[in-house]
């Protein structure tokens, strides 16, 4: 079966810094498109962050220069590097993985999410 | 960036009805386009990706439509299990998530 599972949420303070895990069984990380977005409290879906199969990342304009996505092969796992964090980064991370289309019909989408880790950013 | 803009906000329907939510992309977004369905305290879960392809395990009932920019997602027959938070998005340029569109019962 392919999973996700996310951890490291927390509460931090404004302006810390925090790691998020997302470690995958049943497909490999380093093979595929890996995402990380966000929902804050009872609001709708936010996507934060990509990493391409080749290392490509990109990230939304409200976490570029804060947050870092990367991933260890060796241990088949996704990263959320963050840091000056604010209050307004008070969110569910999910991680998920994108599953692409092909020549014939060309798509991307998300298609395996984790549970999600609550990151508080508060004082 | 892609803008997208789903109507309505909420809905409230009842078991049986025949239910229609659209999506506006900003821009042309050729087969782009996805729809999820999220339930409180859980992840969110594909239902249709490229437009108007069922996701596997996911009931006939769901439909997708749509091009360019404007997109509809289809229940045909209202069941229990559907009252839920529904998302678009697109992924021709980056990523974007509509505001969501919350299915209640009347």
């Amino acid at each position: 079966e392919m999973q996700l599972v996310e951890t490291g949420g927390g509460l931090i303070q404004p302006g810390g810094s925090l790691r998020l895990s997302c470690a995958a069984s049943g497909f490999t990380v380093s093979s595929n498109y890996m995402s990380w977005v966000r929902q804050a409290p009872e609001r709708g879906l936010e996507w934060v962050s990509i990493i391409y199969e080749g290392g490509s990342t990109y990230y939304a304009d409200s976490v570029k220069g804060r947050f870092t996505i990367s991933r260890d092969n060796s241990k088949n796992t996704l990263y959320l590097q963050m840091s000056s964090l604010r209050a307004e980064d008070t969110a569910v991370y999910f991680c998920a993985r994108v599953r692409l289309g092909d020549t014939v019909l060309a798509y991307d989408a998300f298609d395996i999410w984790g549970q999600g880790t609550m990151v508080t950013v508060s004082s | 960036d892609i803008q997208m803009t789903q109507s309505p906000s909420s809905l409230s329907a009842s078991v049986g009805d025949r239910v229609t939510i659209t999506c506006r992309a900003s821009q042309s977004i050729s087969t782009y386009l996805n729809w999820y369905q999220q339930k409180p305290g859980k992840a969110p879960k594909l239902l249709i990706y490229a437009v108007s392809s069922l996701q596997s395990g996911v009931p006939s009932r769901f439909s997708g439509s749509g091009s360019g920019t404007d997109f509809t997602l289809t229940i045909s027959s209202l069941q229990p299990e559907d009252f839920a938070t529904y998302y678009c998005q697109q992924s021709y340029i980056i990523r974007t998530f509509g505001q969501g569109t919350t299915v209640e019962i009347k």
